[in-house]
């Protein structure tokens, strides 16, 4: 299973952009990348979810670069109530010969700032 | 997305007691569901796999025996924690996977246990 390094935290005031990188130097050929998002006393809950080069959804942007060794998710504009722990995932659930369990890292402990 | 919900949210017993976490999920069926501990400011941490229909497969080092898990049908996976103790105080999160998005987890709220 793929490693992933991410900064233990980051600030960011109200309707800024926040980037969050994730390094993952070994990850596989057929590992995906999953960001889930993580608010206190809840269940993580899947963000965004990508294999290669660009993906957006309604709430935000995974960035991977050709050799995939990191990914950065990108939080348009955040509020308050993007305060949460964000984990990066790289592996896979299940592979042809059985399963993988996604292991989470420590995740990054995002603070949005009035 | 898909559903899970997980009951209760919060437990309190006392120690020496056995406690039931529920697992369901309400709009998918799910073939394997996870179950996962978390302790204070830490990351969540695999304690098994849970398989409908057969045994759990559990991490190295968790307990099968204090960690009872049943996956009797599609939509239904529970954890018992027999004979608690203090030290098993913890957050409880199941999560499953729907066919068809096989990449991405689902996740319950989550159990909050606490023995006295």
């Amino acid at each position: 299973l793929a490693k992933t390094t991410q900064p233990i935290s980051m600030d960011s005031y109200e309707g800024q952009e926040v980037n969050i990188t994730c390094s993952h130097n070994n990850i596989a050929t057929n590992d995906y990348i999953t960001w889930y998002q993580q608010f206190p006393s809840q269940g993580p809950r899947f963000i965004i979810q990508g294999y290669k080069t660009k993906v957006t959804n309604e709430v935000a942007s995974l960035f991977i670069p050709a050799d995939r060794k990191s990914s950065t998710l990108s939080l348009p504009r955040v509020s308050l109530s993007d305060t949460a722990v964000y984990y990066c995932l790289v592996g896979r659930i299940f592979s042809g010969a059985g399963s993988y369990q996604l292991t989470f890292g420590k995740g990054t402990k995002l603070s949005v700032i009035p | 997305g898909a559903v899970v919900s997980q009951h209760p949210s919060r437990v309190i017993c006392k120690s020496g007691t056995s406690v039931k976490i529920e697992c369901r999920s309400l709009d998918f069926q799910a073939t394997t569901m996870f179950w996962y501990r978390q302790f204070p400011k830490q990351s969540l941490m695999l304690m098994a796999t849970s398989n409908e229909g057969s045994k759990a497969t559990y991490e190295q080092g968790v307990e099968k025996d204090k960690f009872l898990i049943n996956h009797a049908s599609l939509t239904l996976s529970t954890l018992t924690v027999t004979s608690a103790h203090p030290e098993d105080s913890s957050f409880y999160i199941c999560s499953a996977t729907v066919s068809g998005q096989a990449e991405k987890l689902f996740f319950g709220s989550g159990t909050q246990l606490s023995v006295l």
